[in-house]
């Protein structure tokens, strides 16, 4: 099974700043990984696929990089309903992980 | 719209069981893979189980493997998740989504259904 390990657990920034989400898999996932923002009491929503892609509808200030082992989520300048939990997800083997999340809080 | 509806999450005793549906509209359901996915208290994400587009194919995590089985019924645009042999670990909001490729031909869930809460407690 491919672990995926988020980092940090939590970020604390303000409104406006610029948010660096990382997250490395225990063996190469190609391009193969995804991102998923999810608010408090609400579904999960596909933020970035194939490492660097954005969803539908996705803002521009949400930018995925990387590729094999380490993979990074920016967002460019922090608006109010960014504040959440990010999740990475690889699809380059079965099982389907999920890394553990990343909490970014209100500073 | 596309649209997912979870149902049947309920208060269960250890070592019960539960069925779970997931009513999709606003899409051609028989074309897409479905997934379930969970979230427990205090826990992140977690995948559970997974169907190919025309039911011949499952795919299940080892923590539910042989206690749980998915289905869908494409003429009822439904997908099902069955509960057995219950534990207090399977306690969580458990999420149908749609399988989507965008090109690269690997699925990622693209739609969300708002979940369905499963608790396991005596």
């Amino acid at each position: 099974e491919i672990v995926l390990t988020q980092s940090p657990a939590t970020l604390s920034l303000s409104p406006g700043e610029r948010a660096t989400l990382s997250c490395r898999a225990s063996q190469s996932v190609g391009s193969y990984l995804a991102w998923y923002q999810q608010q408090p009491d609400q579904a999960p929503r596909l933020l970035i696929y194939d490492a660097s892609h954005r969803a539908t509808g996705i803002p521009a200030r949400f930018g995925g990089s990387g590729s094999g082992t380490d993979f990074t989520l920016t967002i460019s300048s922090l608006e109010p309903e960014d504040f959440a939990v990010y999740y990475c997800q690889q699809r380059s083997d079965w099982p389907i992980t999920f890394g553990h999340g990343t909490r970014l809080e209100i500073k | 719209e596309v649209q997912m509806v979870e149902s049947g999450g309920d208060l269960v005793q250890p070592g019960g069981s539960l069925r779970l549906s997931c009513a999709a509209s606003g899409f051609i359901f028989s074309g897409y893979p479905m997934h379930w996915v969970r979230l427990a208290p205090g826990k992140g994400l977690e995948y559970v189980s997974a169907i190919s587009s025309d039911g011949d194919s499952t795919y299940y995590a080892d923590s539910v493997k042989g206690r749980f089985t998915i289905s869908r019924d494409n003429s009822k645009n439904t997908l099902y998740l069955e509960m057995g042999s219950l534990r207090a670990e399977d306690t969580a909001v458990y999420y149908c989504a749609r399988a989507a490729d965008f090109g690269s031909g690997k699925f990622y869930l693209d739609s969300w259904g708002q979940g369905s809460l499963v608790t396991v407690s005596s």
